[in-house]
């Protein structure tokens, strides 16, 4: 059974910095791209980021609005994919999940249950 | 940016009704559009990809339209579980993009 477990999101003031975590279990993880999603208070999915798996380079594309302030990495030792965000700003609010990307076709098939990142002095 | 133009944005209807949610691009998606379903405080969860194939374990009660820019959701004999906020996905070109969703109520 595939599952995708988040971690790390708590409350945090502006400008500081947080890592999320996504470990994931019941499939081979190095196989596969992994996306970022979030979704503010009471608002609709927004696209964060993703990266490619090692086979196809590693590298990740992000949304302008996190561009040059969050980076995705993965460690397939672990099966875990990160998110790393700095320069944290109260429009960061949100509640982010980890998916699993389909190889190849690049559609979305498998969701976290979300962790919950507050930015707020 | 690839804009994602989902409606109606809610939508009342009965239990046993058939509905139907559209979604339009701003630009030819080459049939990469998926639909999501979500429920209060739950993670989504993926229904469809490439306009018209479902996901392991997605009843046949929701069906996928549509090419180019035009697609739909239909989903028929509503049952109390479907009711729940459903969002349009195109994964042609970074960013990817939502349409705003359209919250399925209980008349």
């Amino acid at each position: 059974e595939v599952q995708l477990v988040e971690s790390g999101g708590t409350l945090v003031k502006p400008g500081r910095s947080l890592r999320l975590s996504c470990t994931a279990s019941g499939f081979t993880f190095g196989d596969y791209p992994m996306t970022w999603f979030r979704q503010a208070p009471g608002k609709g999915l927004e696209w964060v980021g993703f990266i490619r798996s090692k086979p196809y380079g590693g590298t990740a594309e992000y949304a302008a609005s996190v561009k040059g302030r969050f980076i995705i990495s993965r460690d397939d030792s672990k099966s875990t994919v990160y998110l790393q965000m700095n320069s944290l700003k109260t429009e960061d609010t949100a509640v982010y999940y980890c998916t699993r990307t389909v190889v190849y076709e690049y559609s979305i098939d498998y969701w976290g249950q979300g962790t919950l990142v507050t930015v707020s002095s | 940016d690839i804009q994602m133009t989902q409606s109606p944005s809610s939508l009342s209807a009965s239990v046993g009704d058939r509905v139907t949610i559209t979604c339009r691009a701003s630009q030819d998606i080459r049939n990469l559009l998926a639909w999501f379903q979500q429920k209060p405080g739950k993670a989504p969860k993926s229904l469809i990809y490439a306009v018209s194939n479902l996901q392991n374990g997605v009843p046949s009660k929701f069906k996928g339209s549509g090419s180019g820019t035009d697609f739909a959701l239909t989903i028929s004999s509503l049952q109390p579980e479907d009711f729940a906020t459903y969002y349009c996905q195109q994964y042609d070109a970074f960013p990817y993009t939502f349409g705003q969703g359209t919250k399925l109520e209980i008349k």
